[in-house]
């Protein structure tokens, strides 16, 4: 039973541009969303993450919105850059568990020149 | 700082033959420790996780088994694989406070 979900396995974005990764969640018990980026053959990095008590996270280009009511966040990238063409991973926990984070499947975005 | 190293980096194995994959994590103390896998179209996947030596948590049923000899140490282990074991395995620990996982560089396993 997947509990987060990435609706969109892939996204292309002209270099410049803004980047719109989207993840829907169904577990209300989740209180913290992290971001990770991975790379081919390499493991995933944390990229940004919130809070439940937060709405918005700002981290340089990166910033995830968080929409409780929906169970719904987002990471924006702006400006993109051909840099940042990767899978992204959406994950999502209970701050305390300390268990394990539940990934959604990722979306592989390219930024073009 | 910590570091957490998982290998060997690329592994093709035959149907049926054993698995061993190593993980070990330095710099912290008593992390919970965790095996994910990466299968096409699949996103990740958690396998196993450990909070303490000799305490395992199975996430899938499988063929696959996993064990934590020492507090840093967490091997993921297969008596036969099987062809739809094939996959990208990461390893990751977190301090169980966060919920930040840092990952290893991953094994690629191919079974022929």
């Amino acid at each position: 039973d997947q509990q987060v979900k990435q609706n969109s396995p892939s996204l292309s974005v002209q270099e410049g541009r803004i980047s719109i990764l989207n993840c829907d969640y169904t577990n209300s018990m989740f209180d913290y969303f992290l971001w990770y980026k991975k790379y081919p053959a390499e493991g995933p990095t944390f990229l940004i993450s919130i809070s439940s008590i937060k709405d918005k996270n700002e981290d340089g280009r990166f910033t995830v919105f968080l929409n409780k009511s929906a169970k719904h966040l987002s990471l924006h990238i702006v400006p993109s850059q051909p840099g940042d063409s990767a899978v992204y991973f959406c994950a999502a926990s209970e701050l305390g568990s300390g268990y394990a984070l539940n990934f959604g499947k990722g979306t592989s975005l390219l930024v073009t020149p | 700082s910590q570091t957490i190293h998982q290998w060997p980096a690329t592994l093709v194995q035959p149907v049926g033959s054993p698995l061993s994959l190593e993980c070990t994590v330095e710099g912290t103390s008593n992390p919970n420790l965790y095996w994910y896998r990466q299968a096409a179209g699949r996103g990740l996947q958690l396998l196993f996780y450990s909070v303490g030596i000799g305490q395992i948590s199975s996430e899938v049923p499988q063929n696959l088994s996993a064990s934590r000899p020492q507090d840093r140490q967490f091997i993921l282990s297969s008596k036969k694989l099987l062809l739809s074991d094939s996959g990208f395995y990461l390893c990751a620990w977190s301090s169980g406070g966060t919920g930040e996982l840092f990952f290893g560089e991953g094994s690629r396993l191919t079974v022929l």
